[in-house]
């Protein structure tokens, strides 16, 4: 069984533009949660989408929005790149969203220059 | 909002040697999850702890939960450079986990 895969694995973006990652989800799942990682604030929740509709909502600027596709995909949208928007993105899947059946793909590393 | 703190920040060991890692939380644990992360790359699931005094184990790798519910601590025995990574712990908040800052762990052959 494939496991979570996330494109690109690095972007390189400059200060303004805006940037889409891509999460496709264990085959079968269909929650997708997605993380921002940064060595000042640590692992932080961003959103989850279930069966193509948000669920859940982190504490993020309308900047960053995302979106869930019918066959499970996941994609996040940063809108106006900061520097500090630079992280690591990681999306999660799960069957209905069981947060002890959880799989994390290889992340995103974003850098914003 | 629920935060954890974990100590050590970071912590270098010899291999063979012992170590702990703890995660406190400012609330009830209801959930508590222990992850590995190689950097630069995805969370590896440890094991997740929800009562109150339980314990598991995988290999050489312990978790606890205390009898308060508001502690956990790693346990690795006779670490191995393969143990080599940072360590999250992160917390169930009904749909999402909160997660501590992470430990980063370096063994020395």
């Amino acid at each position: 069984k494939a496991g979570v895969t996330q494109t690109p694995r690095y972007l390189i973006k400059t200060r303004g533009q805006q940037v889409t990652l891509s999460c496709s989800p264990i085959s079968g799942h269909r929650s997708v949660s997605w993380y921002q990682q940064t060595p000042g604030q640590g692992l932080q929740f961003l959103f989850e989408y279930f069966s193509e509709t948000q669920r859940n909502k982190g504490n993020f600027p309308g900047r960053f929005s995302g979106r869930q596709f019918s066959n499970s995909r996941s994609e996040m949208n940063v809108s106006t790149l900061e520097l500090g928007d630079s992280a690591l993105y990681l999306c999660a899947s799960s069957w209905r969203g069981e947060l002890n059946e959880q799989f994390f793909g290889p992340g995103t590393r974003l850098t914003v220059l | 909002s629920q935060e954890l703190e974990q100590s050590p920040q970071s912590l270098i060991v010899q291999e063979g040697k012992n170590l702990t890692i703890n995660c406190t939380s400012s609330k009830t644990l209801y959930g508590l999850y222990w992850y590995k992360q190689k950097y630069g790359e995805g969370l590896i699931f440890l094991m997740m702890l929800q009562k109150g005094g339980e314990e598991k184990s995988h290999e050489k790798i312990t978790a606890k939960l205390d009898e308060k519910k508001q502690q956990s601590s790693l346990h690795i025995t006779a670490s191995q450079p393969s143990h080599a990574g940072i360590y999250l712990c992160g917390a169930d908040g009904g749909s999402r986990l909160t997660f501590g800052e992470g430990t980063q762990l370096t063994v020395n052959p």
